[in-house]
């Protein structure tokens, strides 16, 4: 089993649709995570930080569920520019350093 | 202010030569990384530096090595490339362990 994973989709929604991706982990001791979006054949960049809170950027919020090991991303009002990879990142340092990404769930937003 | 470069933008290799991959960052991060990504998965850490004059194996160092003479570079070295290594490379860095990191354009390597 892979210590993150992701639904690969593709997700293939309506302009002006809410969609959820969730990515799940296995090590309890993971301590940082982040969303990121990757465009075709270009480098990733950084969506959002997830925080225990929960946070908000706009339409996208991300939220971690420690019990569950998992964090989510919900994108609102989905946009055409939208379709895109959407990759989560876990990280943590306990007796080694951990930094994975999931394989990446991709969206596509149709007019 | 580039942020993160990386040279070559394209390279075509054939079986058992060698070469050498640059990333360059001038927000003076301390840690940098090498990454892969193959169609259809996600990036595969392949080395890292925690600063100057350090390196560490990440999840597939096999067929690289790296080196961190300086602060600001991150050499990707292949000595005897094989198909195998056909990849888009990513160069990252980050001020700290924990936090975002920020990628160069790439390297999409072919060997044949």
């Amino acid at each position: 089993r892979k210590e993150v994973e992701q639904d690969p989709g593709p997700f293939n929604v309506p302009e002006g649709a809410t969609v959820a991706f969730n990515c799940t982990y296995s090590n309890s001791a993971s301590q940082s995570f982040f969303w990121y979006r990757q465009d075709c054949r270009k480098e990733p960049k950084l969506l959002m930080s997830v925080y225990s809170s929960g946070n908000e950027d706009g339409r996208f919020t991300a939220q971690l569920n420690r019990a569950s090991q998992y964090i989510s991303l919900l994108i609102r009002d989905s946009k055409l520019s939208d379709s895109a990879t959407y990759l989560c990142v876990v990280i943590r340092m306990d007796s080694s350093y951990k930094l994975i990404f999931g394989s990446g769930t991709r969206l596509l937003v149709r007019p | 202010n580039a942020g993160v470069t990386q040279t070559p933008k394209f390279r075509v290799l054939k079986t058992g030569q060698s070469m050498t991959l640059l990333c360059a960052q001038d927000m003076n991060h301390e840690y940098m990384y090498w990454y892969r990504q193959d169609p259809g998965m996600g990036l595969r850490l392949i080395h890292y530096s925690v600063g100057e004059g350090t390196t560490a194996k990440g999840e597939v160092p096999d067929g690289y090595n790296v080196s961190r003479l300086k602060k600001q570079n991150f050499l990707l070295g292949l000595e005897s490339a094989a198909p195998s290594q056909t990849s888009v490379y990513f160069c990252a860095s980050t001020p700290g362990p924990l936090n975002e990191q920020f990628f160069g354009p790439g390297t999409r390597l072919t060997v044949l």
